[in-house]
């Protein structure tokens, strides 16, 4: 069963703008983390955000915020004031700690900025 | 400065050989991964080491096969039994270390073509 949910295979938004980027995630273990990832078009991942599913507040880094919905089991990444190089893919992942830090990730959102 | 290091960024293999993917860590960490990324999706789990001469399979390790000799070093053998080799392949590390998020970090990628 598919454990990350992204559905937007690809989104655009005007530059300055916010944007919200869905994620969900299927689970039973009551200790988990989620994680979102930007690869730009060179193929590095690199890591944004992380949420713990214990976690009281909101992930905050920057210009980057996590929409954390325990009971609706959704994480969605917010960029605000979006620039041209956020233009990337963006993957949601998540991680069960009885595997062993095993990640588990979506198909990914293709992100592109307009001018 | 630390990071993860992957050789070569671009690869070429012919029918019935077998190629081996370098992925180097200074970054202290116990764990390592190696995924593989075909275009146009998300990340597959191929093998993943928790510590040093020992691994486990992923999701998809039929064709693949590694070793853990040092704890900075994980290499990843495409074999000929892999008939379907060519995609973006990223190698991954993260802390065992407790505190903190357990967020893993990638190297820059191989891109593995078959001739």
């Amino acid at each position: 069963a598919q454990k990350i949910t992204q559905t937007q295979p690809g989104m655009f938004v005007q530059e300055k703008e916010a944007v919200t980027l869905d994620c969900t995630y299927d689970t039973s273990d009551p200790s988990y983390g989620l994680f979102w990832y930007k690869q730009p078009s060179s193929g590095e991942m690199i890591f944004l955000i992380y949420q713990g599913s214990y976690d009281q507040q909101n992930a905050t880094e920057g210009r980057y915020s996590l929409n954390f919905q325990k009971a609706r089991k959704s994480a969605n990444l917010v960029i605000s004031a979006s620039q041209l190089g956020d233009s990337a893919m963006y993957f949601c992942a998540m991680s069960l700690s009885n595997t062993g830090n095993q990640f588990y990730f979506g198909t990914g959102t293709s992100l592109t900025v307009i001018p | 400065d630390g990071g993860i290091t992957q050789s070569p960024k671009y690869l070429f293999r012919k029918e019935g050989q077998n190629v081996t993917l370098s992925c180097e860590q200074n970054l202290n960490h116990d764990a390592m991964y190696w995924y593989r990324q075909d275009p146009g999706q998300g990340l597959r789990l191929i093998y993943y080491s928790q510590i040093v001469n020992d691994f486990q399979k992923g999701d998809i390790a039929e064709g693949y096969s590694v070793s853990r000799e040092k704890k900075e070093s994980f290499p990843l053998t495409v074999t000929s039994a892999q008939k379907n080799p060519t995609a973006f392949y990223l190698c991954a590390s993260s802390s065992r270390l407790a505190g903190g998020p357990k967020t893993q970090y990638f190297g820059p990628g191989t891109r593995l073509l078959v001739l």
